[in-house]
């Protein structure tokens, strides 16, 4: 089946630094990658949605010049938490559809960002 | 605004116990559901996705669900629980013309052997 692979899948950085995390679709060529940040004990929060070769759309209340989203290719988004904090501090999640289908999208393994 | 209530937020079940975990939303439209699982250290999975037709949907493991449109209810059964199926629950639901997903808080099952 689909498979995606996200990585890192934990991180350590200072506040003030940058993190880049990568969210990849294996065997499928990926249209549309969404980033979900789940806080403990909440559920999944849709941060943005990524379509290839366009910018992405940024959820109310997500800062777009804090979370950088580059959809380059059918295979490869990433999400770059810019100028870190502790209070970003969460579990990054991103998700790929294949082709326009709504079929139930396959999820990347999480990302754990821990700002000291 | 869109949302997805999970009441039960902790469940613990003995193995061979019936599970039923609930899931309403508030949307007048025409809606796709969904329930995701997640194993412990493990990613989200689909188990089984409702679109349209036949209300009563069969997934993967032995689960089933059950769309009740005029509940707006969309809750996850399974007649007889294992121990492995210890993990977190999610339902989600999408919107008919958006692929954007509104997930439930979730629910922790603990089975115990």
């Amino acid at each position: 089946g689909a498979v995606v692979s996200q990585h890192p899948s934990r991180v350590i950085c200072k506040s003030g630094t940058s993190v880049k995390i990568e969210c990849r679709s294996l065997d499928f060529q990926a249209t549309t990658m969404f980033w979900y940040r789940q806080f403990p004990k909440q559920s999944l929060m849709l941060m943005a949605t990524s379509n290839e070769g366009s910018k992405a759309t940024y959820e109310q209340g997500v800062e777009k010049d804090k979370f950088l989203i580059n959809h380059a290719s059918l295979t490869l988004s990433t999400l770059t938490v810019t100028s870190a904090h502790p209070e970003d501090s969460s579990f990054y999640i991103c998700s790929a559809r294949e082709g326009r289908g709504n079929y139930g999208y396959t999820f990347g393994s999480g990302t754990r960002l821990t700002v000291v | 605004a869109q949302s997805v209530s999970q009441h039960n937020h902790h469940v613990i079940l003995s193995e061979a116990a019936s599970l039923e975990l609930g899931c309403n939303y508030s949307y007048g439209g025409t809606v796709n559901l969904f329930w995701y699982v997640q194993y412990p250290g493990q990613h989200l999975q689909l188990l089984l996705k409702y679109f349209s037709g036949d209300p009563l949907v069969k997934g993967i493991k032995g689960f089933e669900a059950e769309f009740i449109k005029s509940k707006f209810s969309f809750n996850l059964r399974k007649p007889s629980v294992q121990w492995s199926d210890t993990a977190e629950y999610f339902c989600a639901v999408s919107t008919s013309g958006t692929y954007k997903y509104i997930f439930g808080t979730g629910t922790r099952l603990k089975v115990l052997a």
